[in-house]
């Protein structure tokens, strides 16, 4: 089965630097390659995601590089802000029977001060 | 949010109850998921239902029993449970496309405490 890799596991960066977050996958196969922000307290939500013909997303401050070779793919953000405090979750998932459940990276915990 | 919603938010429990949490999802999704999430843990996933069929149970203890019947409900009966299961559990629900993975739209979650 899959397994993702995500490093850092707590990431502390100061108001206005970039922050870095890199998961590594498995299985070659895999397609789908989504971004979860958890807030203190709250829900999962995802906030951008990129599939395997795609090496490169953008939504504002925050992008999504894929590298289906070295089977990597990293969450950049920059300018950080307070508010993007918060526990980032990668995950890979598709396209084999059944894969569509997602395989989730460990976390990572952003701490930006400000 | 209302795409998925979950009750009880919170719920306290002894050893010896019974309780069940319920998942509902507005989204018109095929597929629904229970994870939990311990404090500094990654999110566990426990059961996965597709089509109202249970499709994976990643070794859960019989302790929780799962029920999904229909797509848009799930459930997760509680039983002589340990202190250890104290967690947030989250539902979540997705669409399940042949050949490609989903996003997961994920409930509040129930923040469980097992006294």
């Amino acid at each position: 089965g899959e397994n993702v890799e995500q490093h850092p596991s707590t990431l502390s960066v100061q108001e206005g630097d970039s922050a870095v977050i890199k998961c590594t996958y498995s299985d070659s196969a895999s397609n789908y390659f989504p971004w979860y922000k958890q807030e203190l307290g709250k829900r999962p939500q995802l906030i951008i995601d990129i599939r395997s013909n795609v090496g490169e997303k953008k939504d504002q401050r925050i992008a999504v590089t894929l590298n289906k070779t070295a089977k990597h793919f990293s969450l950049h953000i920059t300018e950080t802000q307070p508010e993007d405090s918060a526990v980032y979750f990668c995950a890979a998932s598709g396209p084999a029977e059944g894969s569509y459940i997602p395989t989730f990276g460990r976390g990572t915990s952003l701490i930006v001060h400000p | 949010e209302t795409g998925v919603t979950q009750t009880p938010r919170h719920l306290v429990m002894g050893m010896t109850n019974k309780k069940s949490l319920k998942c509902e999802q507005h989204l018109g999704h095929n597929a629904m998921y229970w994870y939990k999430q311990s404090a500094k843990k990654p999110l566990e996933l426990m059961f996965v239902y597709s089509l109202e069929e249970r499709v994976e149970n990643n070794s859960v203890p019989s302790r929780f029993s799962p029920e999904c019947p229909n797509s848009s409900h799930l459930f997760l009966h509680l039983h002589t449970l340990q202190p250890e299961d104290s967690a947030l559990y989250l539902c979540a629900s997705s669409q399940t496309s042949g050949s490609r993975g989903e996003t997961q739209y994920f409930g509040p979650g129930t923040r469980l405490l097992v006294l």
